[in-house]
């Protein structure tokens, strides 16, 4: 059992570039997420989703966009990569909304 | 406004000594905190959680206590070991919402 898988484990993007960070859980977690982390500021989150097929908004998700087609993937689009958005990318699960979440090994994105 | 922080944003200790890593929160809605570790280069990673309706809470070698007078968390760790190096982060849960709020988190250092 892998838990959760994140891609790629880095990558570097040409500002106003499109670019997908994937995620993946085998865990059949109704809830995922996804969080930036830069130094100084911690884990923000930046959209959510509780059950496939719905998806919402966190602290910080101008720029980015997601989906949730089914319960086991969870992409997060950069519609066009700006500077700013440089950062670690964590995706997490959890078995319902109000329960632990488990956070996968992250994705260090560079936009340049 | 409402946060989570922490008290000390460093903390060196010698092995087998015991640790303490403390947390402040402001919200009164907050119904559930998690502890989690984040070693370098990773994920963060679960390591115990306590509910409002709890003072304390026992894992392996971990303690959480919560003092919801002064609002204030805490993480012991017993014996600490070279592998606990690595940043801790308390975070909490808002009742009725399904967001995790975290804090900036904690350095620990673990000298041989």
């Amino acid at each position: 059992i892998a838990g959760i898988t994140q891609a790629p484990t880095s990558q570097i993007l040409a500002a106003g570039r499109r670019m997908t960070l994937r995620c993946t859980q085998d865990m059949r977690h109704n809830a995922m997420y996804w969080y930036r982390q830069d130094l100084g500021l911690g884990l923000r989150l930046i959209h959510y989703s509780n059950t496939a097929g719905t998806t919402g908004k966190g602290e910080v998700p101008d720029g980015y966009s997601v989906s949730r087609a089914n319960t086991d993937d969870f992409p997060l689009t950069l519609a066009s990569a700006v500077p700013s958005q440089t950062s670690v990318y964590f995706c997490a699960s959890s078995v319902t909304e109000v329960t632990t979440q488990y956070f996968g090994p992250g994705t260090r994105l560079t936009v340049l | 406004g409402e946060s989570v922080g922490l008290h000390l944003p460093t903390l060196s200790v010698q092995e087998g000594d015991n640790s303490i890593i403390n947390c402040a929160y402001s919200n009164s809605a907050s119904d559930y905190f998690i502890w989690y570790k984040q070693e370098s280069g990773k994920g963060p990673q679960f390591i115990i959680d306590i509910r409002s309706n709890m003072d304390k809470r026992q894992g392996q070698r971990v303690t959480v206590l919560l003092n919801k007078t002064v609002k204030h968390l805490s993480l012991q760790i017993a014996a600490t070991q070279p592998g606990d190096s690595a940043v801790y982060f308390c975070a909490e849960k808002q009742g009725g919402s399904e967001k995790l709020v975290f804090g900036k988190g904690t350095k620990l250092t673990v000298n041989p």
